[in-house]
């Protein structure tokens, strides 16, 4: 089945820093998305993108398909930010794999 | 609109119990999917289905069964828990963009 590897696996920032999140998947994909597990444990969908740029107040998010990869980009990092980054991918019609996450520490 | 819940938020069981988890949806979403999560991994899918009435499974069946009652609910069900079932089991709703339940929390003892 397909791999999806997230880096880096841990991250600490200092808050107003900015990061950028990366998903390499090893084969071809119908989509993509991006979660955010917040330290209560709920998965909060932050981007459904296949292809494309797309951008949501301080969080945007690429993917290249053709190069099988997305990255997301946190900016002015808040430590509400904190948590586990998931990427998760689909392919075929149902089979959704999921990396092991990105755990980002925000600190004061 | 509640999205997806989840029933019972947390559970604790003895080796060789059984017991159901409830999941539903309000999106009109045909596929529906249980995953379960362990400590320092990512999610691993156990069941989905693709739509009322077909069910499949994921990586992970064994030791579970499910039942898509309807295009809403969609239950899991452990017959002989066992310690290695213990994780938290998250619901998900929709074909292409998914959205996730808040969890159940499953301790075997």
């Amino acid at each position: 089945g397909i791999q999806v590897e997230q880096s880096p696996p841990d991250l600490i920032l200092q808050e107003g820093a900015n990061s950028t999140l990366r998903c390499n998947f090893s084969d071809s994909v119908n989509n993509l998305q991006w979660f955010h597990q917040n330290p209560w444990g709920q998965l909060i969908n932050l981007f459904y993108i296949p292809s494309g740029t797309k951008q949501n107040g301080r969080l945007s998010a690429t993917t290249v398909a053709t190069e099988r990869y997305s990255l997301l980009y946190i900016s002015s990092s808040q430590t509400t930010d904190s948590g586990v980054y998931f990427c998760a991918v689909r392919e075929g019609y149902q089979k959704v794999t999921f990396g092991i996450g990105t755990k980002l520490q925000v600190i004061p | 609109n509640a999205g997806v819940t989840q029933t019972p938020k947390f559970q604790v069981l003895k080796t060789g119990q059984s017991m159901t988890l409830q999941c539903a949806q309000d999106m009109n979403h045909n596929s529906m999917y249980w995953y379960r999560q362990d400590p320092g991994m990512g999610l691993r899918l156990i069941y989905y289905s693709a739509s009322e009435g077909t069910t499949d499974k994921g990586e992970v069946p064994n030791g579970y069964n499910v039942s898509r009652l309807n295009k809403r609910e969609f239950s899991l069900r452990l017959e002989s828990a066992a310690p290695s079932q213990t994780s938290v089991y998250f619901c998900a709703s929709g074909a292409n963009e998914q959205f996730f339940g808040p969890g159940t929390r499953l301790t075997v003892l």
